[in-house]
């Protein structure tokens, strides 16, 4: 059973910048279906998709914060990273890491989500 | 880029009740649609996909229709356990938009 487990500072300072890492136990990161994504979701408020990075090697932003956003891969370490530069207040949420399958190359939405993590933008 | 807006954005129904929820695309997005459902302070639990597949481990009175730009999702009988937020998340290209969400309550 896979399972994904985000880490990172809970608190970031304006201007600085956000990273956060997930996890990846119960399967292979590298394996060639799956892709992995980022998703917000502001104190109680909906769900926001951050992007994601394809098991090609691809990366998918929300434009809302492309400028701002990298998501990247360590197979070694069978992590998935996020950075979110130049933060404020506004990135104040839980930030959570998902997984999603591709299946004779049809796409399917994150089914497996980490529990999330608080990040707090505060100086 | 596409938006998807959910209709109610609540709604209160007593348990056995029918309950209906609706998303809407703004530009068609074939059946590229998925449901989830997050009950307070927990993480969001993938329901329906492509529409209309229910996701294994989903209830059988929790159902999904529709293709193009609208879609419903059903509860054919509410139970108590369903008190929850939805939310509908289109896949076909990014972004990956969710909706509003729609807040499901017990009468």
């Amino acid at each position: 059973q896979v399972q994904l487990q985000e880490s990172g500072p809970g608190l970031v300072k304006p201007s600085q910048t956000l990273s956060l890492t997930c996890t990846v136990s119960g399967g292979s990161i590298s394996r060639g279906v799956y892709s992995w994504n980022w998703i917000r979701q502001h104190p109680g408020k909906g769900l926001e998709w951050i992007g994601n990075i394809h098991h090609s090697g691809s990366t998918y932003y929300n434009p809302s914060l492309k400028s701002r956003v990298t998501i990247s891969v360590d197979t070694s370490k069978n992590q998935f990273s996020l950075q979110v530069n130049s933060v404020t207040a506004a990135d104040t949420a839980v930030y959570y890491c998902a997984r999603n399958s591709e299946v004779l190359g049809v796409i399917l939405p994150p089914d497996y989500w980490g529990q999330g993590t608080l990040v707090t933008v505060s100086p | 880029d596409i938006q998807m807006t959910q209709s109610p954005s609540s709604l209160s129904a007593s348990v056995g009740d029918r309950v209906t929820i609706t998303c809407r695309a703004s530009q068609a997005i074939s059946s590229y649609l998925a449901w989830y459902q997050q009950k307070p302070g927990k993480v969001p639990n993938l329901l329906i996909y492509d529409a209309s597949t229910l996701q294994s481990g989903v209830p059988t009175r929790f159902s999904g229709s529709g293709s193009g730009t609208d879609f419903t999702l059903t509860i054919s009988s509410l139970q108590p356990e369903d008190v929850a937020t939805y939310y509908c998340q289109k896949y076909n290209s990014a972004p990956w938009t969710f909706g509003q969400g729609t807040r499901v309550e017990i009468k």
